[in-house]
């Protein structure tokens, strides 16, 4: 149980056009997703937090412009990389929250690896 | 803020040497201390979890205890092997008021040798 998957799992895209990744909860409903960024070698920076219904809670430094996340229902999230540049190119990673009596936990995607040529 | 510090890689041993990798934590109040371990390529799965002071976490032959008085959540596995190879991370959760967010530390990468 608890499983999450995205799509895709990488995605090739011209500079200037935007990409839209997908982040499911499979088996469970997830008020609360995770968008985090992961860089060659490097540990993971939490980018937003997606919340069911309302909007994104962002971290400092990361545009919301840029980063458009939509949380439209309880299993899905989307992060969509708008007018994307080579620097943007990375590994996206989405969790989705998930509380079982006093214990909360999250679990994992797959992972995207965007290339922005 | 929050933070974990983990120890740098990459790390290179031999089949069946001992692993430790150290991770130290800053943080309010009481969080809960997490091992995720990344394969290449892949998204990231959870290894191992404690949730208060001096619980042991294990799993697949690691184990990790919530050192409270230390602020420490060291990783052991006695006997590695070539599967074992992928990056680790030390990470902590924040409570409901938090956001429940997750903090990461920045990864040990780890390499055994047949």
């Amino acid at each position: 149980g608890a499983v999450v998957s995205q799509h895709p799992s990488w995605v090739i895209c011209k500079s200037g056009t935007s990409v839209k990744i997908e982040c499911r909860s499979l088996d469970f409903q997830a008020t609360t997703m995770f968008w985090y960024r992961q860089f060659p070698k490097q540990s993971l920076m939490l980018m937003a937090t997606s919340n069911e219904g309302s909007k994104a809670t962002y971290e400092q430094g990361v545009e919301k412009d840029k980063f458009l996340i939509n949380h439209a229902s309880l299993t899905l999230s989307t992060l969509t990389v708008t007018s994307a540049h080579p620097e943007d190119s990375s590994f996206y990673i989405c969790s989705a929250g998930l509380t079982s009596g006093p214990r909360y936990e999250q679990y994992f995607g797959p992972g995207t690896r965007l290339t922005v040529t | 803020g929050d933070s974990v510090t983990q120890m740098e890689g990459p790390v290179t041993l031999s089949e069946e040497a001992f692993l430790t990798i150290n991770c130290t934590y800053t943080a309010t109040g009481y969080p809960s201390l997490f091992w995720y371990v990344q394969y290449p390529g892949e998204g990231l799965q959870l290894l191992l979890k404690a949730t208060k002071a001096d619980d042991k976490g294990s799993n697949k032959g690691f184990e990790a205890t919530y050192r409270k008085e230390t602020t420490s959540f060291h990783l052991e596995k006695g006997s590695v092997q070539v599967s074992d190879s992928a990056v680790y991370f030390c990470a902590l959760s924040g409570d409901k008021a938090a956001g429940n967010k997750l903090t990461f530390g920045g990864g040990t990468r780890v390499l055994v040798k047949p």
